[in-house]
């Protein structure tokens, strides 16, 4: 059962223009909503994250947007820049269990085009 | 300060062979995780250790075994590796298990 499932798969922007990768979780027991970008060959890399006590987060270009009634969250991304190619992740866990176990959707592979 | 490191980068296993990975973090963490990364599937965790001395299971356990030597080291064991086995694993730690930091990852191919 895929708990966390997001889109599109794949993304192509030109330069300047806004990325935006959806997520829709099913657990309405998650309370922590991040993000993780990934480059080719590296390990995944925390970039922005979450709590269900919002409904937007900013930092920088990027911007969380969260639902909770609808249980969806998204990643904008303002100016793409062709540095922002890179696979985009979003995860969801709960901490009741002492530690958080993140469920990670499958990915997003995104491309900015000069 | 280095991290999350892993070792081996690569490796190349016949069916049946055992193997272990190793990851080492220097930032103090308590949590632990291993994760697998397979094409189009994200990331599913294996096991994690919450703090030292603990382990437990996370989505997909089968064929895998964990130690966590010390707050430091969380190593993963394949004790008779197959080929759905192939993947990316990737090594993580946290401080409190939200944020976690994920090492470079070990290339495992099993033929």
């Amino acid at each position: 059962q895929q708990q966390v499932k997001q889109s599109p798969q794949s993304l192509i922007v030109q330069k300047g223009g806004i990325s935006i990768i959806n997520c829709a979780y099913e657990n309405t027991a998650f309370d922590y909503f991040p993000w993780y970008q990934q480059f080719p060959g590296k390990g995944p890399a925390l970039l922005i994250a979450i709590r269900p006590d919002v409904s937007e987060k900013k930092e920088g270009r990027f911007t969380i947007s969260f639902n909770k009634s609808a249980k969806q969250f998204s990643l904008h991304i303002m100016d793409s820049q062709p540095g922002d190619s890179a696979t985009y992740f979003c995860a969801a866990a709960y901490s009741g269990a002492g530690s958080y176990q993140l469920t990670f959707g499958k990915g997003t592979k995104l491309s900015v085009i000069p | 300060n280095a991290g999350v490191t892993q070792t081996p980068k690569f490796q190349v296993l016949k069916t049946g062979q055992s193997m272990t990975l190793q990851c080492a973090q220097d930032m103090n963490h308590n949590s632990m995780y291993w994760y697998r990364q397979d094409p189009g599937m994200g990331l599913r965790l294996i096991y994690y250790s919450a703090s030292e001395g603990t382990t437990d299971k996370g989505e997909v356990p089968n064929g895998y075994n964990v130690s966590r030597l010390n707050k430091r080291e969380f190593s993963l064991r394949l004790e008779s590796a197959a080929p759905s086995q192939t993947s990316v694993y990737f090594c993580a730690s946290s401080p409190q298990g939200d944020e976690q930091f994920f090492g470079p990852g070990t290339r495992l191919t099993v033929l």
